[in-house]
């Protein structure tokens, strides 16, 4: 079993609509939870991070985390053409080290 | 304030040979990360840097790497000799302190042929 394990996609969905990737991890010792956007090419750019069970929100972006399932996501709304990306989903334990999930591309179609 | 940069961007070496990457973390970051994503897996910790010494170095794959981070400010990571299974792109993150967001470089792609 991977230790963060995401959904590879493609996720396509319309212009304006709700974009909903999902997480799970298996190490309970993981402290907190980030999501990354990588463009083809470019390097992970850190989005939402979130430590605590619950919503956490940030203009389009909300993260929610529940530690008792072991399950983090990551909610956009009004997608835009622009948020087609690989989104990684990460978990970091106390040694600092990030654990990466395998990314969902998501494709936000006009 | 200039980024993570990473050098060189792409390397295509045949499988025997030395490759050398060099990560420049953002100016004042103590903490120094070096990952890698082969093709088809997860992006995977390497080690990690507190200014010059190694903290964790626990995802290093086997002693043909040597990273190295003189005087605690840029690192290199040194891969002698190369196999093929080492083709992959090489990121290096840095972070201000421990529990800081690590921001990361452009990657290094490395073809082993």
């Amino acid at each position: 079993q991977k230790e963060v394990e995401q959904n590879s996609g493609p996720l396509s969905v319309p212009e304006g609509a709700i974009a909903s990737l999902n997480c799970t991890y298996s190490d309970r010792g993981s402290q907190s939870f980030f999501w990354y956007r990588q463009y083809s090419g470019k390097s992970p750019e850190l989005i939402m991070s979130i430590y605590s069970n619950g919503d956490k929100e940030d203009g389009r972006f909300t993260a929610q985390l529940n530690k008792a399932s072991q399950y983090v996501s990551l909610l956009i709304r009004d997608s835009q053409p622009s948020d087609s990306a690989t989104y990684l989903c990460a978990s970091r334990n106390a040694g600092n080290m990030l654990t990466f999930g395998g990314g969902t591309r998501l494709m936000v179609k006009p | 304030e200039a980024g993570v940069t990473q050098f060189p961007s792409h390397s295509v070496i045949e499988k025997g040979q030395t490759v050398t990457l060099r990560c420049d973390p953002i100016s004042g970051h103590d903490n120094l990360y070096w990952y890698r994503r082969v093709m088809g897996k997860e992006i995977k910790f390497l080690l990690h840097f507190v200014k010059e010494s190694k903290q964790d170095e626990s995802g290093m794959p086997n002693n043909r790497f040597l990273a190295e981070r003189t005087g605690g400010t840029y690192s290199t990571l040194k891969v002698q000799p190369a196999e093929l299974e080492d083709s992959g792109v090489y990121f290096c993150a840095s972070s201000q302190s421990l529990a800081d967001t690590q921001y990361f470089g452009p990657g290094t792609r490395l073809t082993v042929l």
